[in-house]
């Protein structure tokens, strides 16, 4: 149990497009869903934490404008990264919890962007 | 404010030795410890956890222990195997924000047979 997915995997995009990453728990309802940003041989960064049914509360540095999460249900959250541009290539990883299981947080696999 | 300092890596052993991965931490008030572990093409697993000081997490050979005097939470395995090459993070959430993880900058871990 405690599964979260994220979709696409991988992906590359143009500068100045927009790109929607999904994460989603498979089979608990995730009352708070976390977005990270790992860069290459470094640590994983919180940018945002966000709660179903309310606005994201974002790290101080995160464009919130930049970064649009949206929480809309228990089991999905979306990251959209707008006009991104290559210094927004990195690794996305989100990840979930759930109240009762002492705020563990279940982790996705990740998507790559790339922005040429 | 909070921070998570681990030992850099690249770390590689041969098959049955011992394992230390140092973690140091520099919190306010009594955090939370972790360690996670990131397979090659997953997401990232919670291995152990200790929640207060003098525990000690310890979950499929590895082990660690909260020591406060020395803010460390070093990982430990007695020996080692091919299948435990991955990335190891150390992470804590402080006492105030019990859900916001800090992480360390990982270690890969490469095991040879």
């Amino acid at each position: 149990g405690a599964v979260v997915s994220q979709h696409p995997s991988r992906v590359i995009c143009k500068s100045g497009t927009s790109v929607k990453i999904e994460c989603r728990s498979l089979d608990f309802q995730a009352t708070t869903m976390f977005w990270y940003r790992q860069f290459p041989k470094q640590s994983l960064m919180l940018m945002a934490t966000s709660n179903e049914g309310s606005k994201a509360t974002y790290e101080q540095g995160v464009e919130k404008d930049k970064f649009l999460i949206n929480h809309a249900s228990l089991t999905l959250s979306t990251l959209t990264v707008t006009s991104a541009h290559p210094e927004d290539s990195s690794f996305y990883i989100c990840s979930a919890s759930r109240q009762g299981v002492n705020n563990e947080q279940f982790f996705g696999p990740g998507t790559r962007l790339t922005v040429l | 404010g909070n921070s998570v300092t681990q030992m850099e890596g690249p770390v590689t052993l041969s098959e049955e030795a011992f394992l230390t991965i140092n973690c140091t931490y520099t919190a306010t008030g009594y955090p939370s410890l972790f360690w996670y572990v990131q397979y090659p093409g997953e997401g990232l697993q919670l291995l152990l956890k200790a929640t207060k000081a003098d525990d000690k997490g310890s979950n499929k050979g590895f082990e660690a222990t909260y020591r406060k005097e020395t803010t460390s939470f070093h990982l430990e395995k007695g020996s080692v195997q091919v299948s435990d090459s991955a990335v190891y993070f150390c992470a804590l959430s402080s006492a105030q924000g019990a859900q916001k993880l800090v992480f360390g900058q990982g270690t890969r871990l490469t095991i040879n047979p």
